[in-house]
């Protein structure tokens, strides 16, 4: 079956650096993607999310980058604080919004230093 | 706020023991998720809901079952829990796109 995974199990950032998570997916077939992050103690939290038809979508303070040709996906923070400490997870579905499952990638631990 | 509750943060229970988990949402929803989380498998999918007395099987059903009987409420059940069922788990929302996630419920059979 189709998976997602992400290259780092752990990313370590200096304060007020810029962050960069990637993940990449191995169904073509995928047309939504989100990133979540979650807190210890807590559920995963949305961040954002992407749809096949673009390759780049800009939040406060993030973005999400789409290279469909190559299957990569990445999440970039900017000016990282010390509330981004969490794990971050990418997530794929086929199925137009994630209405049958979305399929998580195993999670990339990131740690800000001071 | 957008809301997913689910009953329990933490739950002891021993082995053989039938267990009810229950999520409930309050954004009207029509879809929603059971997950559980392990370290190093990340998140997989238990069941799913499109709507009410419907439910589908994610990628690892066995040994569970779910009920959906209102919109709101979707509960996951061990029919005979075991240790290997001791996880996180979560329940989640969503109205086509995105998901909101409950806190989680950590499982632990003894």
């Amino acid at each position: 079956g189709e998976s997602v995974g992400l290259h780092l199990p752990t990313l370590s950032v200096q304060e007020g650096d810029n962050s960069i998570i990637n993940c990449a997916y191995s169904n073509s077939a995928s047309d939504y993607f989100i990133w979540y992050k979650q807190e210890s103690g807590k559920g995963p939290q949305f961040i954002i999310d992407i749809r096949s038809n673009m390759d780049k979508r800009q939040g406060q303070r993030v973005t999400v980058l789409l290279n469909k040709t190559v299957k990569h996906l990445s999440l970039q923070i900017a000016a990282t604080q010390p509330g981004d400490s969490a794990v971050y997870f990418c997530a794929e579905s086929h199925s137009g919004g994630g209405a049958d499952g979305l399929t998580f990638g195993k999670g990339t631990h990131l740690i800000i230093q001071p | 706020d957008v809301k997913v509750t689910q009953s329990s943060r933490y739950l002891v229970k021993r082995t053989g023991e039938k267990v009810f988990l229950e999520c409930v949402q309050d954004m009207d929803h029509e879809n929603m998720f059971w997950y559980r989380q392990d370290p190093g498998l990340g998140l997989r999918l238990i069941y799913f809901s499109y709507d009410v007395k419907m439910k589908e099987k994610g990628d690892i059903p066995e040994g569970y079952s779910v009920s959906r009987e209102k919109k709101e409420r979707f509960s996951l059940i061990l029919e005979s829990a075991s240790t290997n069922q001791t996880s996180m788990y979560l329940c989640a929302s969503s109205p086509g796109y995105g998901y909101t996630f409950g806190s989680g419920t950590r499982l632990t059979v003894v």
